[in-house]
């Protein structure tokens, strides 16, 4: 199956830095998406981005399909940023795959206040 | 807009036990999916409903677990028996349509002893 690939698995930051989250995949995929689970487990979803750049607030994904990696920006972090970040890809391929996530190990992220 | 409910947040059950978790999607949504999450690791699709049909089950170890979704609305998740390794986290998702954009539940948290 698809290898999904985050990078770095931890990273500590100082309020207010900028950091840069890497997610790479083995295949071909139909969608990306990025999801935050904060320190309670919630899993929130915060791009749905298959390709090219999108932004809201301080943070900015973007998804190069073509050489199969994307990357999320967080700027200015704040100590709310703090928890596991994840990446889950959907394989093409159509039919069944269709909506069948396989997620990346996380980057756990904590930032000082 | 309610989001996706789940019952109960936490259970401990001793090995060989039978438990049932419960998923209560969000309104509209015709694709639910189950994903177990073990400490450490991001979340692994266990099995995927189109309305009230099975689309991917592939992950699911049918042996011992069973997901239902009768009427196309809410679902149920069902291990017996349960072993030491299926302690993990259940979380449930859903989506407008396959492939759209997934919302998770706040998860079940299963310690089987």
């Amino acid at each position: 199956g698809i290898q999904v690939e985050q990078s770095p698995p931890d990273l500590i930051l100082q309020e207010g830095a900028n950091s840069t989250l890497r997610c790479n995949f083995s295949d071909s995929v139909n969608n990306l998406q990025w999801f935050h689970q904060n320190p309670w487990g919630q899993l929130i979803n915060l791009f749905y981005i298959p390709s090219g750049t999108k932004q809201n607030g301080r943070l900015s994904a973007t998804t190069v399909a073509t050489e199969r990696y994307s990357l999320l920006y967080i700027s200015s972090s704040q100590t709310t940023d703090s928890g596991v970040y994840f990446c889950a890809v959907d394989p093409s391929g159509g039919g069944t795959s269709y909506g069948k996530l396989t997620f990346g190990q996380g980057t756990i992220l904590t930032v000082h206040p | 807009e309610a989001g996706v409910a789940q019952s109960p947040r936490y259970k401990i059950i001793e090995k060989r036990q039978s438990v049932a978790f419960w998923c209560n999607p969000i309104s509209g949504h015709a694709t639910l999916y189950w994903y177990q999450q073990i400490l450490g690791q991001g979340p692994k699709l266990l099995i995927q409903f189109q309305n009230n049909g099975v689309v991917d089950d592939s992950q699911l170890p049918k042996d011992r677990f069973s997901a239902e979704r009768l009427k196309g609305v809410d679902s149920t998740l069902k291990i017996q028996p349960a072993k030491l390794e299926d302690s993990a986290v259940y979380l449930c998702a859903s989506s407008t349509t396959p492939g759209t954009t997934q919302y998770f539940g706040p998860g079940t948290r299963l310690t089987v002893l």
